[in-house]
């Protein structure tokens, strides 16, 4: 039973350009949260999705960031114009339920690097 | 006051050592309550709810104060495997399970 999906490992992006971030949830997730941790920092939320569903984007800036969670296909953070400020780990994570009644399962996230 | 806080630490234990942490929330209308593990900045995992009785999961008990507003973590008999950060979540005005910073323990031998 295959875990938390993430790619890419490791994405490398010129200011300017845009990041694409994939996540595929556990098979019969269908709660998808986004966070960021930059270095030295906690896990900040970003967002929390539900199929083809926006649930919770309070954590998302207001510009360049938007995510999605089709009804086919994983979920995708995208940056849009990335700055040396986007570099940090973006991890994702699954759950059966509403992660208040339902463990997070994470997956190994994406350290996304901005030259 | 922020929404999650925790001390960083790090607290620094021997082996079979007792050591707890506590974390602090700030909504009191908060109803779900984790503690999650870390391992050097991998995918956090995890460690246990928190009920509003208590709970133990072998060496491990969880506590909630919802009059003062805090969780506890007990870790009994310490191992070096114990060696972690551990996370306190907490949900927060919405549906956003929102993480603390973090508490870093090390264990030696």
């Amino acid at each position: 039973n295959a875990g938390v999906m993430q790619n890419p490992r490791h994405l490398v992006r010129r200011r300017g350009q845009e990041a694409r971030l994939r996540c595929s949830p556990m098979k019969g997730h269908s709660h998808v949260y986004w966070y960021r941790q930059l270095p030295e920092e906690g896990l900040k939320f970003m967002v929390y999705l539900q199929k083809e569903n926006i649930i919770d984007e309070s954590g998302m800036p207001k510009e360049r960031f938007s995510a999605e969670f089709p009804k086919e296909g994983p979920s995708i953070l995208r940056i849009q114009q990335v700055v040396r400020g986007d570099s940090a780990a973006y991890f994702c994570a699954s759950s059966l339920q509403d992660g208040r009644n339902s463990p997070l399962h994470f997956g190994n996230g994406t350290r996304l690097t901005v030259t | 006051r922020k929404e999650v806080e925790q001390d960083p630490g790090p607290f620094n234990v021997p082996e079979g050592a007792t050591v707890a942490f506590n974390c602090t929330y700030s909504n009191s209308a908060s109803q779900s309550f984790f503690w999650y593990r870390q391992d050097c900045r991998k995918e956090p995992k995890l460690l246990m709810s928190v009920y509003s009785s208590g709970n133990e999961d072998g060496r491990f008990t969880a506590q909630l104060n919802r009059a003062s507003q805090y969780i506890s973590l007990l870790i009994r008999d310490s191992k070096l495997s114990d060696s972690a950060t551990y996370l306190c979540v907490v949900n927060g005005a919405g549906t956003a399970l929102i993480f603390g910073k973090g508490t870093t323990l090390s264990v030696s031998s």
